[in-house]
């Protein structure tokens, strides 16, 4: 029944070191999303596909990156993690933006944490 | 650009009675959407209610309806005979009606905790 994946649930990784976090979903959704949330703040996006169109927010910083090889899966890159990096990573879909009513079904998340 | 405050970074409630959270929000559009996100603890997000902005009838889920106040900007939440499932983080978001990719803007949540 799950809609949103996100693997994996917890991530460790170094200072410095590329990490890469996936997202898969069933509901055919066209549209992907990527947030970063710290500790008791409110979802920040980073990017989101529309189809193969990337929109990339301007303050994402150039460290983040992703790819969507596919209508199922998304993958969030982090070239070089730091200290400030470590988060909530949430993913989203939505079937259409230009329905704009058009609900986001969110992932569980993948924590974070840089070493 | 447009905001969303939530001005009650912690509420607390007795179990099986209602409490509000309250959501104000800036924005020169006339038509828009409105959103309360309910995140557990270490679970993942679920939308609760939305509201269209054209509509002038109250948004309403089975014990969760909100107060909509299109001319004071306010978009308030409302629980009622509270369960202790209803503990979580709670996301006033924003979007704008237009064509395109507009995103979700969030408030920076309110922290509901039920009392037994």
């Amino acid at each position: 029944d799950a809609m949103v994946i996100q693997n994996p649930r917890y991530q460790v990784t170094q200072f410095g070191k590329p990490v890469t976090l996936s997202c898969s979903q069933t509901l055919n959704h066209n549209v992907m999303y990527w947030y970063q949330q710290k500790s008791s703040q409110a979802p920040k996006l980073l990017f989101h596909y529309y189809d193969k169109d990337f929109n990339n927010e301007a303050d994402t910083p150039d460290n983040f990156q992703s790819r969507r090889p596919n209508t199922s899966f998304c993958f969030l890159d982090i070239r070089s993690p730091g200290l400030g990096d470590a988060a909530m990573y949430l993913c989203a879909t939505s079937r259409d933006p230009g329905q704009t009513q058009e609900t986001q079904y969110f992932g569980p998340g993948t924590r974070l944490l840089v070493l | 650009a447009q905001t969303v405050t939530q001005s009650q970074p912690e509420m607390s409630v007795q179990e099986a009675e209602t409490v509000t959270l309250s959501c104000t929000y800036d924005t020169s559009e006339s038509d828009y959407y409105l959103f309360w996100y309910k995140q557990p603890p270490s679970r993942q997000m679920i939308l609760v209610i939305r509201q269209e902005a054209y509509k002038q009838q109250n948004a309403t889920e089975n014990r969760f309806s909100v107060n909509f106040q299109k001319a004071a900007k306010s978009f308030s939440l409302k629980i009622s005979d509270s369960q202790l499932g209803d503990a979580a983080m709670y996301f006033c978001a924003y979007r704008t009606d237009n064509s395109g990719n507009t995103p979700l803007v969030f408030g920076k949540g309110t922290r509901l905790s039920v009392i037994a």
